[in-house]
């Protein structure tokens, strides 16, 4: 079946420690986005990747960086994590504007920072 | 800048009955509207969608949801609940396509449903 993959599912780093979070579609989705999803918050759009081109939310630190070397793999890179960074990271796709960006996600990664 | 307003932290429905669950948006334009269910520790499983057409949406798992221009609200609704309907409820908005990129959803804070047998 088509789908959204995130790896790991669940990630403990240090404080400070560099992590990457990873993100795989089957779904040649052209439109992948990050989100972050704070305990019992709703989720927060960090950025989105409209085929090659990144587009960041204004609000979102310089702390998170964002790769996307092809269309189905993108990455959530946080360069020196702090413990305000723990969340769960959500990975969403979508296709185009006849279905209304309907966005498909996947499982999540829980990152805890220790 | 586009909001949405869920008024409810929680709702609490007796299994059998009706269950709706409340969301009102603010957005330039027509919008485009979804509901979203998230069970613990997972991410969010779409449910249903207006974009336009006929106000009443129906859905997955039996649930529709109904748009309201005048209101401004898209509440989602069950004719009979199901003990398994218990989850948290997210209710979003995305502003009208520009032409500019696929900008990302709005989210409402989310209702948790319970549904008590």
């Amino acid at each position: 079946d088509a789908m959204v993959i995130q790896n790991p599912r669940y990630q403990v780093t240090q404080f400070g420690k560099p992590v990457t979070l990873s993100c795989s579609q089957t779904l040649n989705h052209n439109v992948m986005y990050w989100y972050q999803q704070k305990s019992s918050q709703a989720p927060k759009l960090l950025f989105h990747y409209y085929d090659k081109d990144f587009n960041n939310e204004a609000d979102t630190p310089d702390n998170f960086q964002s790769r996307r070397p092809n269309t189905s793999f993108c990455f959530l890179d946080i360069r020196s994590p702090g413990l305000g960074d723990a969340a769960m990271y959500l990975c969403a796709t979508s296709r185009d504007q006849a279905r209304g960006w309907e966005q498909y996600f996947g499982p999540g990664t829980r990152l805890t920072v220790t | 800048a586009q909001s949405v307003a869920q008024p409810e932290d929680q709702v609490n429905v007796a299994e059998g009955n009706p269950l709706t669950v409340k969301c009102t948006y603010s957005v330039s334009g027509n919008p485009y509207l979804f509901w979203y269910v998230q069970y613990p520790n997972r991410g969010l499983q779409f449910l249903l969608k207006y974009i336009t057409g006929d106000n009443l949406v129906k859905g997955s798992y039996g649930f529709e949801a109904e748009f309201n221009k005048s209101q401004t609200s898209f509440h989602l609704k069950k004719p009979s609940a199901l003990v398994s309907d218990s989850a948290l409820y997210f209710c979003a908005v995305r502003a009208p396509y520009s032409g500019g990129g696929a900008d990302g959803l709005t989210f409402g804070k989310g209702t948790h449903l319970i549904i008590q047998p």
